[in-house]
């Protein structure tokens, strides 16, 4: 398992802002990944973020709105940049700590609220 | 891309009450796991399947993997006031660029009544 810490928990952001989300982990992992839980939804991959190289994006989600930095192998951000009120929502900082098998641990989320 | 349909959507239920839920694909996965979110918090992962046929026990869990690969169910037994919240189902295929990547059911919301 992992502790995993984001900040911040949750933020009220006015429309046009950007904010950025802070991912740590108490141990070295190789695979990050970023999630997006819309009100009443599921988790939706937005990208994988991989120290040392640029981040992979799913479909839908594109750099320019959600920058990814990776500087090391226990830390990464998000920014939800020119937010609107459809980017409300909970993002959620994952890792796999054994090695690609797919068993994900989950940092608490940050709910963010666009006004 | 792959869809994870499961059910029920939401389920209320008496205290000491079993429980099951279930996920089916229409492609074929690898790994399937099963988690839980409380309010407020991250999805907690329960239980991790990898082989198809696979029954595996956490406690008052009990979940298996599909023969066909494409389908898992979930079920809890004597159900407490504290299983309440969202389980979702995921599933993993190994195939190329979505090596990584996992496909997430809606969610069953599980109220428990006292």
């Amino acid at each position: 398992s992992a502790v995993i810490s984001q900040k911040p928990s949750r933020d009220i952001c006015q429309r046009g802002t950007s904010l950025t989300i802070q991912c740590q982990v108490d141990s070295q992992v190789t695979m990050m990944f970023w999630y997006r839980q819309q009100p009443g939804q599921s988790l939706t991959l937005i990208a994988t973020a991989n120290q040392g190289s640029e981040a992979t994006y799913e479909s839908g989600f594109v750099i320019d709105k959600f920058p990814i930095s990776r500087p090391n192998l226990t830390f990464s951000t998000l920014t939800v940049s020119n937010m609107s009120p459809e980017d409300s929502s909970i993002y959620l900082c994952s890792v796999d700590t054994q090695g690609n098998t797919g068993e994900l641990f989950f940092g608490e989320g940050s709910r963010l609220t666009v006004l | 891309g792959q869809q994870l349909n499961q059910s029920p959507q939401s389920m209320f239920i008496q205290e000491g009450e079993d429980v099951s839920m279930n996920c089916t694909s229409s492609s074929i996965f690898n790994t399937w796991l099963w988690y839980k979110q409380d309010p407020g918090e991250g999805p907690v992962l329960l239980i991790a399947l990898y082989k198809a046929g696979e029954l595996t026990s956490n406690g008052r869990l009990t979940a298996q993997f599909g023969i066909t690969r494409k389908d898992s169910f979930l079920n809890i037994s004597a159900s407490i006031p504290s299983d309440v919240g969202i389980y979702f189902c995921a599933g993993r295929s190994n195939s190329g660029g979505s090596n990584y990547k996992l496909t997430f059911g809606k969610g069953t919301l599980l109220t428990v009544n006292p």
